[in-house]
């Protein structure tokens, strides 16, 4: 079955540690997309890829990084400048960018806490 | 920028019955769709119901539908004969014809059904 795989599940990072979260699709959808979900509130944008080896800045970008070198694959790392990287993280994806208003599928999330 | 609001934290409602979450939203677009998702205890995020501006007929799925008011900016979600399985937060979300993809979403309104 095609889908979102995000990997690990949980993860936990040390002061001054880089994490990455891993995010991959077989879905062949184009855009990729890495939320970050704290209690109780809605999703809000990292960053986003409309297709290979290009990605945009969302609303919250800041001690954040990503790489889009293959279209299955959108890994984000959570840099030491972000200070307060305790959250849910969502990866999604959508079909191609041609076909606009496509519902975003989503992976089943990392959930991240400092030690 | 595009702006969703929910104005209902918390809902709940006695099995079978119905209940109604409210969504409002401020653009200037013309061009855009809006989506329901689905967040159980899980924390996946499920597709509930999509609807597309353009279309005057209001979006149906089973047991949900949709109360689209285009002046009015408000995309209400309604769940007829509520089930126990029902139970989540809902999120309603905005996405431009144009933004290939993204979307921007409200603060959520925690669903709980009652046996």
């Amino acid at each position: 079955d095609g889908g979102i795989t995000q990997s690990p599940k949980y993860l936990f990072r040390k002061e001054g540690q880089n994490v990455t979260l891993s995010c991959e699709q077989n879905l062949n959808h184009d855009a990729m997309y890495w939320y970050r979900q704290d209690p109780g509130q809605g999703l809000r944008l990292i960053y986003y890829s409309q297709i290979v080896n290009d990605f945009q800045k969302g609303d919250i970008a800041e001690g954040y990084s990503v790489s889009r070198e293959k279209k299955e694959s959108f890994p984000l790392t959570v840099t030491s400048a972000q200070k307060n990287p305790t959250a849910f993280y969502l990866c999604a994806s959508t079909p191609t960018r041609d076909r606009m208003g496509q519902p975003q599928h989503f992976g089943d999330g990392t959930r991240l806490s400092i030690l | 920028a595009q702006t969703v609001t929910q104005s209902q934290p918390e809902m709940s409602v006695q099995e079978a019955e119905t209940v109604t979450l409210s969504c409002t939203y401020d653009t200037s677009e013309n061009n855009y769709y809006l989506f329901w998702y689905k967040q159980p205890p899980s924390r996946q995020m499920i597709l509930v119901i999509r609807q597309e501006a353009y279309k005057q007929q209001n979006a149906t799925e089973n047991r949900f539908s949709v109360n689209f008011q285009k002046a009015a900016k408000s995309f209400s979600l309604k769940i007829s004969d509520s089930q126990l399985g029902d139970t989540a937060m809902y999120f309603c979300a905005f996405m431009i014809g144009t933004s290939y993809g993204k979307l921007t979403f409200g603060q959520g309104t925690i669903l709980t059904v009652h046996p």
